[in-house]
């Protein structure tokens, strides 16, 4: 079992939906969140991070943490053509440095 | 440009032969990081540097994979006696030293190595 499931998708939507993407992992250690986009044959691009459980919003970016349920969220509201890209969560313990990934979800957003 | 750079974008090399890529951190982060990344999957990491120190380094990484960061400021990967299996995109990312800051990683646009 890998330390962090994420569904693959593909995920389609159209232009203005909602889009919610999650994350569920098995480490009970894991305090640090993060989510990243990655553009096709791009870097990944840090979104946000969170640390332990809680919510954090950024513009049309929510993060959830449910450390009970290992189960972390990213929501996109009001999706743009342009936020069709790779979501990739991550994970880190404290004092620690290294990053478990999730495989990514490739989202679509059609206009 | 203050993001993180690599150098070659993309790198095509035959098999048994020996490759090197460069990655140049965000000016102010001491964390530097190397990860690799097949299609359809997240990054893994290979190994870690500290400053000049390198403090962990993956299973993943076998004896052909070497990286060094001296000065603590470049960092290179090399991979000798390449096989087709390394095939992969190779990403460098670093971090700032302060606080839960350390934990946001930016990430360089990557070196593309196909071996044929």
């Amino acid at each position: 079992q890998k330390e962090v499931e994420q569904d693959p998708g593909p995920l389609s939507v159209p232009e203005g939906a909602i889009v919610s993407l999650n994350c569920t992992y098995s480490n009970s250690a894991f305090q640090y969140f993060m989510w990243y986009r990655q553009y096709s044959r791009k870097g990944p691009e840090l979104l946000m991070y969170t640390y332990s459980s809680g919510n954090k919003e950024d513009g049309r970016f929510t993060a959830q943490v449910d450390k009970s349920s290992k189960y972390i969220s990213l929501f996109i509201r009001d999706s743009q053509p342009s936020d069709s890209a790779t979501y990739l969560c991550a994970m880190s313990v404290p004092g620690g440095f290294k990053t478990i990934f999730g495989a990514g979800t490739r989202l679509f957003v059609k206009a | 440009d203050t993001g993180v750079s690599q150098d070659p974008r993309h790198k095509i090399t035959k098999r048994g032969q020996n490759v090197t890529f460069r990655c140049d951190p965000i000016s102010e982060h001491n964390r530097l990081y190397w990860y690799r990344q097949t299609l359809g999957q997240g990054p893994e990491f290979l190994t870690y540097f500290q400053n000049e120190a390198q403090l962990e380094k993956s299973r993943l990484l076998s004896d052909r994979f070497s990286a060094e960061r001296p000065k603590g400021s470049f960092s290179t990967l090399e991979i000798q006696r390449t096989e087709q299996g390394d095939s992969a995109m190779y990403l460098c990312a670093s971090s700032s030293p302060h606080g839960e800051s350390s934990y946001e990683q930016y990430f360089g646009p990557g070196t593309r190595l196909t071996v044929t």
